[in-house]
């Protein structure tokens, strides 16, 4: 079947820190996968996708690279901000499953000053 | 262009009681998928509409229904309302369906159950 798995948060670091989010897939079909951000009291915002294998997708300094090899989307950020501050989802869709996603379960990212 | 909208955005209701919620796609999309986000499950797939027709469904009892208009918004009805109903519910747009395409998310609904 399909699944995301993510790094069990909450994750705590301080401004200018390195950011890495693990997020690793199982997939029936070719799958694309799907970062989102979900402020406090919003609905969820696409960060970055990407839709075959060894691209990569960025965002507003976030990365992410598809890894087909080790099934992973993992996310990334140099120098992190307050403003980062928020709870960040990887999800997949599939060629079989078209727009139904199947999410992980978020991590809880908090940078502080 | 806007976003995707939900109404109403807060919803207080008691057991056993029905309730209609409703999303407006962003322009020119014609799909509509539904999730439901609580902190025990995360985020779940509830049901698709494109078209007007109900394209994929999720793992959901029956009490949970919706519909799509000829203008693509869409409703979604809960019905004899349970505790456990109480969650974040999400409406999404996309400009197809049957391949893989981008959401976008409303702000979502947030519906609680006494």
């Amino acid at each position: 079947g399909n699944s995301v798995t993510q790094m069990e948060g909450p994750v705590t670091l301080s401004e200018e820190a390195f950011l890495t989010i693990n997020c690793t897939y199982t997939a029936t079909g070719y799958p694309s996968l799907f970062w989102y951000v979900q402020y406090p009291g919003e609905g969820l915002q696409l960060l970055l996708k990407a839709t075959k294998a060894d691209d990569k997708g960025s965002n507003k300094g976030f990365e992410a690279t598809y890894r087909k090899e080790t099934t992973s989307f993992h996310l990334e950020k140099g120098s992190v901000q307050v403003s980062d501050s928020a709870v960040y989802f990887c999800a997949l869709s599939t060629s079989n499953t078209g727009n139904q996603f199947y999410f992980g379960t978020g991590t809880s990212l908090t940078v502080i000053p | 262009k806007a976003g995707v909208t939900q109404t109403p955005r807060y919803l207080i209701k008691t057991r056993g009681q029905q309730v209609t919620l409703s999303c407006s796609p962003i322009s020119g999309h014609r799909s509509v998928s539904w999730y439901q986000q609580t902190p025990g499950q995360g985020l779940q797939f509830l049901f698709e509409y494109f078209s007007e027709t109900q394209r994929n469904k999720g793992n959901f009892p029956g009490r949970f229904s919706g519909r799509q208009f000829s203008n693509s918004r869409s409703e979604m009805n809960v019905s004899t309302l349970e505790l456990g109903d109480s969650a974040l519910y999400l409406c999404a747009s996309s400009l197809k369906t049957g391949v893989t395409d981008t959401q976008y998310f409303g702000p979502g609904t947030r519906l609680t159950v006494l």
